[in-house]
């Protein structure tokens, strides 16, 4: 158990429908980071929060958006969903340089 | 634009052999690089990291070199063993680690017993 908590950890939807994954960092930790991992794609970072603010945004689409809450639990929200979109999503909390990661949700789009 | 690349997309060594597995990356202001190996179904888990002031690092079979003038660094695990196997991403970030981690592509290192 990595202390970082995924939930659901797998989902199965339909095209145009709307999903929320959700993370729950290392108790202490901050920073929370979003990853997608399509077939055999590496990790493609999404967008990083700090503390319940957004600090950095990388290529996530505009159907999808993050919020982290000030229990410092985040969510991840995809919407219009797409065949394309089924991927393995990573959450990841750091403290300091590296990354402690969460063991995904498997989205399946329909 | 791919900063961090790992060529290899698959790797296959004799246990007890030494498994090499490279990185390459473009941007010069990453300071910073992380190992992380990955089972399937599970999370990637941290390996062994360099910061951009050493040349080598290593953690029991496990030492990562870097070539700062190359932008290339590598991954040596010896002797290798069958619970090695899994897949294995190189990942890089400026500012020592206080930005976001760039992954490469990732190498499936399968130990052939």
């Amino acid at each position: 158990d990595s202390g970082v908590t995924q939930t659901p950890k797998h989902l199965i939807t339909a095209t145009g429908q709307r999903v929320t994954l959700r993370c729950s960092p290392r108790s202490g930790d901050l920073s929370v980071y979003w990853y997608q991992q399509s077939l055999d794609q590496g990790l493609q970072f999404l967008i990083h929060y700090y503390n319940g603010e957004e600090r950095a945004k990388g290529n996530i689409l505009e159907r999808f958006s993050a919020q982290q809450f000030p229990d410092l639990h985040s969510e991840l929200n995809l919407s219009s969903l797409e065949l394309g979109d089924s991927a393995l999503y990573f959450c990841a909390s750091s403290v300091g340089g590296g990354y402690t990661f969460g063991s995904g949700t498997r989205l399946t789009v329909v | 634009d791919q900063q961090v690349k790992q060529n290899s997309p698959s790797l296959s060594v004799q246990e007890g052999r030494i498994s090499i597995l490279n990185c390459d990356y473009t941007n010069s202001m990453f300071d910073y690089f992380l190992w992380y190996k990955k089972y399937p179904a599970e999370g990637p888990t941290f390996l062994i990291s360099i910061s951009s002031i050493k040349d080598k690092n290593e953690d029991g079979r496990f030492t990562v070199f870097l070539n700062k003038s190359a932008k290339h660094l590598s991954l040596h695990i010896v002797p290798s063993q069958p619970g090695d196997s899994a897949v294995y991403f190189c990942a890089a970030s400026a500012l020592t680690g206080a930005q976001k981690l760039v992954f490469g592509q990732g190498t499936r290192l399968t130990i052939n017993p």
